[in-house]
């Protein structure tokens, strides 16, 4: 069965370090989603791409978070300069075209500032 | 601003209890709902979800979810849970009108089952 692929699964880094995670969404999927995920709550949407084109990056701290799809498939969130408050999960999710409001995530990276 | 209300943060139960987690939203318009599940170490799946008809929906591994429009809830149901049922269970919810694809999360019930 096809999944949604993230890399890293951990990463911990310094206060105002750079960091960046990515996602590969199932094939054939044309809308991908990056979540963020504090502990103790659910999910909440950081950007939402169709294709290569952002739809709707409204809650995305457009000042330290960045996010790109360049040819459509794959997705690179970054953080600089990283900040405690960013510790978080990162989930990355895809939809296909014919049940675009179906989502299907990925594993998450796990991020800590230290 | 939708939002998703889910007013148990753990449950605890025994093997054959039977389980119904409390879902509430806050949208006028026409909704999609889902039941995703966060099996320990594992990556969020969806349990079931409903877009339109039946309002009563059947999911993966006997979970089943009522969709009450007047009282705008969606409670998961499942009457006779297992150890392997352990996990957290999130409620979402899409703006069907909105056009947006995007789904809001509840806070999450964390699920033990005690054998």
């Amino acid at each position: 069965e096809a999944e949604v692929a993230q890399s890293p699964r951990y990463k911990i880094t310094e206060k105002s370090q750079a960091v960046a995670f990515w996602c590969d969404p199932i094939s054939g999927h044309a809308t991908l989603y990056w979540y963020r995920q504090i502990l103790g709550q659910g999910p909440e949407l950081l950007v939402q791409f169709q294709d290569e084109s952002v739809v709707d990056d409204s809650q995305l701290p457009k000042d330290r978070f960045s996010a790109e799809r360049l040819k459509g498939v794959d997705s690179t969130l970054k953080i600089q300069p990283a900040e405690l408050g960013d510790s978080a999960m990162y989930l990355c999710a895809s939809s296909p075209p014919s049940r675009k409001y179906e989502q299907y995530f990925g594993p998450g990276t796990r991020l800590t500032v230290t | 601003a939708q939002s998703v209300s889910q007013h148990n943060h753990h449950v605890i139960l025994s093997e054959a209890a039977s389980l119904e987690l409390g879902c509430n939203y806050s949208y006028g318009g026409t909704v999609n709902l889902f039941w995703y599940v966060q099996y320990p170490g594992q990556h969020l799946q969806l349990l079931l979800k409903y877009f339109s008809g039946d309002p009563l929906v059947k999911g993966i591994k006997g979970f089943e979810a009522e969709f009450i429009k007047s009282k705008f809830s969606f409670n998961l149901r499942k009457p006779s849970v297992q150890w392997s049922d352990t996990a957290e269970y999130f409620c979402a919810v899409n703006a069907w009108q909105t056009g947006a694809n995007n789904l809001f999360f509840g806070t999450g019930t964390r699920l033990t089952v005690i054998p």
